[in-house]
This record gives structure tokens, sequence and C-alpha cells, in this order.
């Protein structure tokens, strides 16, 4: 149960895109498409935004999206807009009804 | 709408236990899975423990496994988590999800949460 990785930051300029990776292994992302994306404000309860790899659910704006290819996930934000700037967590599902989450990335909106 | 408020969150020394709890309100919490993540300070959200909508099968991360008990009152909508043995690296913010529906489900709602802090 190793955590995934992700990049502990990434920034860009309002109207920019900018992407999020969450690198896994065959046993947790690659194994599944069960990967979900969470956004998480300081001092806040996480946020659904990304379901199922490429699933965004309702009220979720369309600049978000997701994708996978092999053992890393991806979650792109396109429009960058200044409330886009939080935490982003991976999660995966990892088998056996386990969970295993990303260590989390911090957005910068400059 | 659907809601969860996690309690019992409090400054405990090392070895001792706490109980944890998660009031649902706005669904129907007894038809779906249920589960505890954690943020140690500084840190990410770590997995803890599911349980299913019956209550029956409960499954827990290595790192919990064995101190930690996962259960649900479903005639009180409430969701608990015993953690006994405490450890300093314990020592996090305790959210209280439901997953969409089974335990291998993503979560859709997340409580606000409740600290707990193992130091002596």
């Amino acid at each position: 149960q190793s955590a995934l990785t992700q990049p502990r930051s990434v920034s860009g300029s309002p109207g920019q895109s900018v992407t999020i990776s969450c690198t896994g292994t065959s046993s947790d992302v690659g194994g599944y498409n069960y990967v979900s994306w969470y956004q998480k404000y300081p001092g806040k309860a996480p946020k659904l935004i990304i379901n199922d790899v490429t699933k965004r659910p309702s009220g979720v704006p369309d600049r978000f999206s997701g994708s996978k290819s092999g053992n890393t996930a991806s979650l792109t934000i396109s429009g960058l807009q200044a409330e886009d700037e939080a935490d982003y967590y991976c999660c995966s599902y990892a088998g056996t009804y386990t969970w295993v989450f990303g260590g989390g990335t911090e957005l910068t909106v400059l | 709408e659907v809601q969860l408020l996690e309690s019992g969150g409090d400054l405990v020394q090392p070895g001792g236990s706490l109980r944890l709890s998660c009031a649902a309100s706005g669904y129907t919490s007894s038809s779906y899975a249920m589960a505890w993540v954690r943020q140690a300070p500084g840190k990410g959200l770590e997995w803890v423990s599911s349980i299913s909508a019956t209550g029956r099968s409960a499954y827990y991360a290595d790192s919990v496994k064995g101190r930690f008990t996962i259960s649900r009152d479903n005639s009180k909508n409430t969701l608990y988590l015993q953690m006994n043995s405490l450890r300093a690296e314990d020592t996090a913010i305790y959210y209280c999800a439901k997953h969409l529906v089974g335990a291998n489900s993503y979560f859709d709602y997340w409580g606000q949460g409740t600290l707990v802090t193992v130091s002596s």
C-alpha cells in the first residue's frame, strides 16, 4: 500500500492549462479504471472532481478532465482560474476493497 | 443534501484509545459503504478503513490493522472508528467519507473532519 506519486507542486497563469500526474503500479492505477481526483482547500473537506479516470460529477466544470496511460493517471485543468488554487489528490482502487492516495499536488495560480 | 459530521477527536496519550463517530444525514446511509480517511499534518490523504453497507465486512490499511476497528449502527445512521494502541503517527485529521455504492467504488461525499492528536 505505497502512496501514488504526484508532483509536490505545479503552477500556471490564469487561462493556461496545467496537468498533474499520478503514478502508481499495475496493482493499482494500471490495474483498474477506478482512479478518482479530489480538490481540497485548506481546512475544508475534499471534493470529488473526477471519478473512474475520466468522468466528471455533475456540477464540476468541464475545464477539469482526467486520463490514464498505463500506470500513470493525469488530471488536466484548462483555462485556469484563481479559484482553482488548491491541493489536488489522486486516488486509486488497489484491489480487495483497499484504496491508495497520492501525496497531493499544490496548484498555484500565478 | 448529503451531510457527514465527524466528532470525537481529542488529545490522547500514546498507547491510549479513542472512538470517532460520523453522523450521516440526507440519504439512506444503510444502503452505502462508508470509510475513514486521514491526513497527518503536512501530509497527503491516507485511506484508513472501509465498511460494507450492512456492516458485515470491514477492510483496513496495513498501518492500522489490528489496532483500529470500523463499525456502524444503521439504526442511528452513524459510523464509528475505534482506535486502540494509538501512536504519534496516528495524529491526523480523520475524515468520514461515503462510497458511491460498495466499498470498491469511489468516495463521493466527505465530512469536514475531526482532529486526533496523539502526544504525551
